[in-house]
């Protein structure tokens, strides 16, 4: 089974920027997508986009085009979201979690890491 | 934008049947996918593909689709199912999006 650990919390100042990790163990990286997933505070789910590792192809929603890049380094194991000039409203929780595919039926999050909460305040 | 449409709360009393729906457009054509999420978790699986569940996940919940909309039930609820639930699809892009969620109350 495969198991995600994100790095821990951050608090940053408005308008810098942020790069947050998430690392895979337990199975092949490269053999499934990880995407993000930002909370928040007391909000819904929202999905910002997805990465296979083994050949980088990424999507992203149209909400989080150009706000937003993900990466992955399957030398490592370990998937990153990046954001540039933070606001005090990307203040969340922010999920990685792994997909078996991106479509036709396997388009889905089956294992989710524990979080990382980003806090945004001058 | 494309939208999943689910109702903000659901309450039932323990033992009862516990059904959520999700509405939107493309779901005769895209599969619909069911997270449970307690108060400071991370959400969990427990539906995918319409009606099949991951291992782990008790009988007691099942999902079915019907046109536009898709809905999961909990059979015989438990106090422990009290949660917040989410719908998650897919539009015609293949854009994935989440539903509102919806509260669980378990009275």
């Amino acid at each position: 089974e495969v198991q995600l650990v994100q790095s821990g919390a951050e608090v940053k100042k408005p308008g810098e920027s942020l790069k947050i990790s998430c690392k895979g163990s337990g199975s092949t990286f490269s053999s499934y997508w990880i995407g993000w997933v930002r909370q928040m505070p007391g909000k819904g789910l929202e999905w910002m986009g997805i990465i296979y590792p083994g050949d980088s192809d990424t999507r992203y929603s149209p909400s989080f085009q150009g706000q937003v890049t993900i990466s992955a380094d399957k030398s490592i194991s370990t998937a990153y979201l990046q954001c540039s000039s933070l606001k005090a409203s990307d203040t969340a929780m922010y999920y990685c979690a792994t997909s078996p595919g991106y479509s036709y039926g396997y388009g889905y999050f089956q294992h989710w890491g524990q979080g990382t909460l980003v806090t945004v305040s001058s | 934008s494309y939208e999943v449409t689910q109702p903000p709360s659901v309450s039932v009393s323990p033992g009862q049947t516990a059904r959520i729906t999700c509405s939107a457009d493309a779901l005769p054509k895209k599969y619909a996918y069911w997270y449970k999420q307690k108060p400071g978790q991370a959400p969990v699986l427990v539906i995918y593909k319409d009606s099949e569940r991951p291992s782990g996940i008790p009988e007691r919940f099942s999902g079915s689709s019907s046109g536009t909309t898709v809905t999961l039930t909990i059979s015989g609820v438990q106090a422990e199912d009290e949660a917040d639930y989410y719908c998650q699809s897919a539009d015609s892009s293949d854009t994935w999006v989440f539903g509102g969620g919806t509260k669980l109350t378990v009275l």
